[in-house]
Parts: structure tokens; sequence; C-alpha cells
């Protein structure tokens, strides 16, 4: 069984704060590392897709980095903002399983104002 | 920005009907996804449509489940005979190449078999 692992479950700060969240996932086949930002009521939004080890991507107020040989992602956000709020979902995606997506549940942003 | 489209946002169903959800897609998007959470779990594959017809499946989607690309905009999941627990959020997701853009999601069909 495949598992894709997300920490912390939730996480509660303070506007202004910057904050980081982690993905783990067996670092064997690897092919994809999805994030998503998903607000209540609202579709998941992709926010990054990595492939290389060694990958930063950034987006604004948000980056994330990609370790392979060791299977973790890291989201970074910076300053964080009330609208940060949300749900983030990193997704693995394996040569073998084609574009079938195995998601982590999820680390819940609370960004107090 | 385009979106995928979900209809309808919330059904609910007696146990044993029938029902079928539906998605629209990106229209230059090639690929075609079927996604589920239950409440309090994780975000699980269904299926994958490429080229009219079904490329993966996963383990869930069994015989009680079947997907359609019906008029080249349209692609529904149908659920027979439905059971309690098919009750979750069922997303659509579409992409141009095998995700490695991203996908673009739906907001979800929320399922409850009563």
């Amino acid at each position: 069984i495949l598992n894709v692992e997300q920490s912390p479950q939730s996480l509660h700060v303070q506007e202004g704060d910057s904050t980081n969240f982690t993905c783990s996932f067996p670092s064997s086949n690897f092919y994809a590392l999805h994030w998503y930002r998903w607000e209540t009521a609202k579709s998941p939004e992709a926010l990054f897709v990595m492939t290389l080890n060694g990958d930063e991507k950034k987006k604004g107020r948000i980056s994330a980095t990609l370790n392979t040989k060791e299977g973790y992602s890291y989201l970074y956000i910076k300053g964080s903002q009330p609208e940060d709020s949300a749900t983030y979902l990193c997704a693995l995606a394996r040569p073998a399983s084609g574009s079938r997506l195995t998601f982590g549940e999820g680390t819940q942003l609370t960004v107090n104002p | 920005e385009p979106e995928v489209t979900q209809t309808p946002s919330h059904q609910v169903t007696q146990m044993g009907q029938e029902v079928i959800l539906r998605c629209v897609p990106i229209s230059n998007h090639l690929y075609f996804y079927w996604y589920r959470q239950i409440l309090g779990q994780k975000v699980e594959f269904l299926v994958s449509f490429y080229n009219n017809e079904i490329s993966e499946k996963s383990e869930i989607f069994d015989d009680q489940f079947s997907v359609e690309r019906p008029d080249g905009s349209n692609f529904t999941l149908k659920i027979r005979s439905t059971k309690l627990e098919d009750s979750a959020m069922y997303f659509c997701a579409s992409s141009e190449e095998k995700g490695l853009y991203g996908y673009t999601f739906g907001s979800g069909t929320r399922l409850t078999v009563v």
C-alpha cells in the first residue's frame, strides 16, 4: 500500500507568521509530486507539480522544495495572510500507476488576523 | 480562467438507486479523472479516462461504477445500486498531459445515500 503522509494535520498561526508543512512519501518509483490548495466549498487548486530531486518552486509567498532521495517535500508560506487559510494537499504520482494520484490527508491551515 | 464544472452540487439518493454525476472538463484537456473523498478520509482515485476509454481504475471502481463521455464535452460517472458507503464528495478533474501541469478539479458533487 502506497502511503503519503502529511504533517502537521492542522496548524493555527497568526497573520504575518511564516509556516511550513511536510509531505512524506516512499522514495522508490517516483514520478511527480503535486501540491494543491483547497478552500472550503471550492475546488482544489494546483499549486505546484514537482518532478526533479532538488526542485524548488515559488508562487508569490508560497514555495515548495522536493527531495526524492529521502522522500519528502516541504511547502512554505511566508508572511501568512487570513486568505491563506485552506487545506493543503500533497499527492504522489508513480510511473507504474500512470496518472493516478495518491493523496495525503492534508494540512489544514488557519491564519488568524 | 477555464473551469471544470460539476452538477449537481448535492445529490441525495435512496439506497439501491442509480445516480449519474456529471462533469464538463476543460475543452482542450485530454485526460479525465474521478476522485472521491469519504468524510474524514483521504481523497482517493477512482478512474482515469483517455482517448475515449478507461486508462486506469482503482480497486474501488468495480462493476457498480461506469464512466462515459457521451458527447465530446460531458464526462459522467454512473453509480448503480448505490450503497450507504458510497456517500462521499465526488470530484471530477481534467489535465492536458498526465498531470504534469497539475489537474484542474471541479468543486465536487456531495452524494448522500440514505
